[in-house]
């Protein structure tokens, strides 16, 4: 079944550390984001992708890191310089085409916290 | 720079009765998407309804319509028949449709509660 996998689905991380989330798609679609969550905050986004080795940053990338070496995916890493980490991170994917679907489709998400 | 706003942190409606969630955005597109996404306690993010910007008709999907008017950026899901399964956080989102700029932004949420 086509879809988007993120891995693991729960980490933990000491201050200090780097910690890199998984996100992996099969559904060929060109374009992928990254959000957090947080209770109140509704989903921010983090960095987003529109083709493969290009990224833009979105509203709240500092302290985080992306890469898009394949198409099917945009790892994110969440680096010490990043004050408060503890959230909920989702990852989508949507396609390009105006003629396509055009909704996004997401994730389970990983729940993130620092120990 | 786009802006989703959803003013309504929370809302309840009694099971079988109507509930309308309200959305507004700022833009200075003239085509762009629309979107109200579900996230029930699983937290997975399941799309509701979604409105082109250049379409009058206003989408249906079953139990869920949505009001949309262009003029005043506004973007209100209506929910008939409310069902304890609609208990969620619904989030309205927006996108442009130009190629190149697939800048996805979300509001805050709106968290429903139906009541029994």
């Amino acid at each position: 079944d086509g879809g988007i996998t993120q891995s693991p689905k729960y980490l933990f991380r000491k201050e200090g550390q780097n910690v890199t989330l998984s996100c992996e798609q099969n559904l060929n679609h060109d374009a992928m984001y990254w959000y957090r969550q947080d209770p109140g905050q509704g989903l921010r986004l983090i960095y987003y992708s529109q083709i493969v080795n290009d990224f833009q940053k979105g509203d709240i990338a500092e302290g985080y890191s992306v890469s898009r070496e394949k198409k099917e995916s945009f790892p994110l890493t969440v680096t010490s310089a990043q004050k408060n980490p503890t959230a909920f991170y989702l990852c989508a994917s949507s396609p390009r085409d105006r003629k396509a679907n055009t909704e996004a489709f997401f994730g389970q998400g990983t729940r993130l916290t620092v120990v | 720079a786009q802006t989703v706003t959803q003013s309504q942190p929370e809302m309840s409606v009694q099971e079988a009765e109507t509930v309308t969630l309200s959305c507004t955005y700022d833009t200075s597109e003239s085509d762009y998407y629309l979107f109200w996404y579900k996230q029930p306690p699983s937290r997975q993010m399941i799309l509701v309804i979604r409105q082109e910007a250049y379409k009058q008709q206003n989408a249906t999907e079953n139990r869920f319509s949505v009001n949309f008017q262009k003029a005043a950026k506004s973007f209100s899901l209506k929910i008939s028949d409310s069902q304890l399964g609609d208990a969620a956080m619904y989030f309205c989102a927006y996108r442009r449709t130009n190629f190149g700029n697939e800048k996805l932004t979300f509001g805050t949420g709106t968290r429903l509660t139906i009541i029994p």
